[in-house]
């Protein structure tokens, strides 16, 4: 089977400061592993996704991950958060062995403070 | 071009009654996949259509829930006799190419289903 923890439900940043978000996953496979981004009223966003190429990943909106193997882990950073940044953060693996279902994190829910 | 599209936008219902849940996918898209967002909770795996034909059901969760595609576009998600517990956020995306190779999944903004 295959699961996401997203370690904070909630995560709250001053504005310019660096952000983290935090993602364990379990998998019996090789994981494809993405973050999504989902903005009030807004349709989910794919941010980045790893698909077992270089394992730091860089997506849009100056976002980035890491895939750790030996860690289980693929968090999320950014080196400065702008006010735009708030929204709901979804950490997601699916598996080839499993039909590539997307399986999802409970999300994590980032506040800009100003 | 148009994105992923989903009627209507929030949908109020007593316990009981049946709702139909649309969903437009891009056009051209031959994948189609629904999911289920509980409060608080991240996305269910429903359903998933390749055409107009759905290869895995695995996740609809009762008997209650059914899902057809037309002409490789438009997916209906029913509803029979809704319960309090399927009050969620209804998701649909779309894709190029179905699950047997990882294509980007594009989401629409869901219906938001509440069960009176």
């Amino acid at each position: 089977a295959q699961s996401v923890t997203q370690l904070d439900s909630h995560v709250s940043v001053s504005e310019g400061t660096p952000v983290l978000l935090r993602c364990n996953y379990s998998s019996s496979y090789s994981p494809s592993l993405f973050w999504y981004v989902q903005h009030p009223n807004k349709g989910l966003q794919l941010l980045l996704k790893y698909t077992s190429a270089a394992t730091l990943v860089k997506g849009i909106n100056g976002f980035e991950a890491e895939f750790k193997k030996s860690e289980t882990s693929f968090h999320l950073t950014k080196p400065s958060a702008h006010m735009s940044d708030a929204a709901e953060y979804f950490c997601v693996v699916s598996v080839r062995e499993y039909g590539n279902k997307l399986v999802f994190g409970a999300g994590t829910i980032l506040r800009v403070k100003s | 071009g148009a994105g992923v599209s989903q009627s209507p936008s929030n949908k109020v219902t007593e316990k009981g009654k049946d709702v139909e849940l649309r969903c437009d996918p891009i056009s051209g898209h031959t994948a189609l996949y629904w999911y289920r967002q509980r409060l608080g909770q991240g996305l269910e795996f429903l359903i998933y259509f390749q055409g107009n034909s759905a290869p895995d059901k695995s996740g609809l969760p009762s008997d209650r829930f059914s899902a057809e595609r037309t002409g490789e576009s438009v997916s209906t998600l029913t509803i029979q006799r809704t319960q309090q517990e399927d009050s969620a956020v209804y998701l649909c995306a779309s894709s190029t190419i179905g699950l047997a190779v990882y294509n980007e999944q594009f989401f629409g903004p869901g219906t938001r289903l509440t069960v009176l």
